[in-house]
């Protein structure tokens, strides 16, 4: 079955404390994104990545950090640096930045 | 920067009635015009998208429009039904050809069918 997957899907973290979230896609897709939901903020662009061992930050990329060493991953690090990272995160991939984002499942990101 | 805004944020209506959610971007130079839906728990999934070139465009109960002048572009379902029950995004992209793969997703309508 081709698709996106994240992991975990829930998560939990105590303050002071690096996470770093996974996404993997088997859909042979250049591209690919991170993205945080909160409610009645719709979808904010973390980071992007449009080909392997390169990727530009989004809108909000503060306290995140990624990398994309092979096409199929693109893993986030939230890190202590982010001031609020309790949210829901999004992962999804495209062919080319053109036509149909695919996402992940999510993962829901607590921080105690 | 690039912005894309929706309204309105909520939007309640009786079984059998149409829904229009409306959508403004400010890039000028924004090509691909897809619309989510997000039902609870679930992820976004594609519905209907739109390109530039093109004003208007259906799927069943589904339109998409385009003003590329204004900037504006807008969602209508008609014939409404409870399962179309849950959270519309607007987005916007500059498509391939920019060599910029950057999706900008408005902030949401939670559509709600009465039945």
């Amino acid at each position: 079955d081709g698709g996106i997957t994240q992991s975990p899907k829930y998560l939990f973290r105590k303050e002071g404390q690096n996470v770093t979230l996974s996404c993997e896609q088997n859909l042979n897709h250049d591209a690919m994104y991170w993205y945080r939901q909160d409610p009645g903020q719709g979808l904010r662009l973390i980071y992007y990545s449009q080909i392997v061992n390169d990727f530009q930050k989004g809108d909000i990329a503060e306290g995140y950090s990624v990398s994309r060493e092979k096409k199929e991953s693109f893993p986030l690090t939230v890190t202590s640096a982010q001031k609020n990272p309790t949210a829901f995160y999004l992962c999804a991939s495209s062919r080319a930045g053109d036509g149909e984002l695919f996402f992940g499942e999510g993962s829901r990101l607590t921080v105690l | 920067g690039e912005n894309v805004e929706q309204h309105p944020s909520t939007l309640s209506v009786q079984e059998g009635d149409s829904a229009v959610i409306k959508c403004t971007y400010s890039d000028s130079a924004s090509n691909y015009f897809p619309w989510y839906k997000q039902e609870l728990g679930k992820r976004p999934q594609l519905i209907i998208d739109i390109r530039s070139n093109v004003g208007e465009k259906k799927d069943q109960r589904i339109a998409v429009t385009l003003n590329k002048t204004a900037k504006h572009f807008s969602l209508h379902i008609t014939e409404t039904q409870p399962e179309d029950s849950a959270v519309y995004f607007c987005a916007a992209s500059r498509g391939r050809n920019s060599g910029t793969y950057k999706y900008i997703f408005g902030t949401g309508t939670r559509l709600k069918v009465l039945a």
